[in-house]
């Protein structure tokens, strides 16, 4: 079975300040993972995925994740934040199975808030 | 921008009716999904859907659930006998490939049950 831990269930950053939200898995095989993000009311936006290749994957809206096999972890970091960024941010792992399309696994999302 | 679109964006039922959640996947998606969300709490898988057939279900989703994609452009989520404990935000997501995880969610539908 897969699993998806996020540690923090808040983590607040002044604006223009770094930002890292933290996410580690658990998966049998080769992990896919994701960010996601919600914005209050409103469905989960894709935000960015490591499927192969470099560890270092850039995403939507200045986003960036790190994948540290190591690790077992996939963090999702900023340079510098913005009050906009203020939302709920979910990491997700699915494993390939060479079938059908399974399911993503989400951690329980954090919330960021970034202060004025 | 195509996005996902989901009808009702909130339903109240009572205990043991029926409900049937809508959802118009962007066009040219081949693969479906339902996820549901319970207040406070995380986002859980429920079922894919794929040339006509699940693909894969959790253990939520269990003999009360069933999905259908009647008309080639709706994907619906029924709940035959509703419980308490189904009231959460259901989400319907769309991808164009498989495992590549960029799945497109509509903005959910509320299901409150009384």
């Amino acid at each position: 079975a897969q699993s998806v831990a996020q540690p923090e269930d808040q983590v607040n950053v002044a604006e223009g300040n770094p930002l890292t939200v933290k996410c580690t898995y658990s998966v049998s095989g080769n992990p896919y993972l994701f960010w996601y993000v919600q914005y209050p009311n409103r469905g989960l936006q894709f935000l960015l995925k490591y499927i192969t290749g470099d560890n270092l994957v850039k995403g939507s809206y200045g986003f960036e994740a790190e994948f540290n096999k190591s690790q077992t972890s996939f963090h999702l970091k900023k340079p510098s934040a913005l009050v906009s960024d203020s939302a709920l941010y979910f990491c997700a792992v699915s494993a390939y199975s060479g079938g059908g399309a399974d399911g993503l696994t989400f951690g329980k999302g954090t919330h960021l808030i970034i202060q004025p | 921008e195509p996005e996902v679109t989901q009808t009702p964006s909130h339903q109240v039922t009572q205990m043991g009716q029926e409900v049937i959640l809508r959802c118009v996947p962007i066009s040219n998606h081949l693969y479906f999904y339902w996820y549901r969300q319970i207040l406070g709490q995380k986002v859980e898988f429920l079922v894919s859907f794929y040339n006509n057939e699940i693909s894969e279900k959790s253990e939520i989703f269990d003999d009360q659930f069933s999905v259908e994609r009647p008309d080639g452009s709706n994907f619906t989520l029924k709940i035959r006998s509703t419980k308490l404990e189904d009231s959460a935000m259901y989400f319907c997501a769309s991808s164009r490939t498989i495992n590549t995880g960029e799945l497109f969610f509509g903005e959910g539908s509320r299901l409150t049950v009384l």
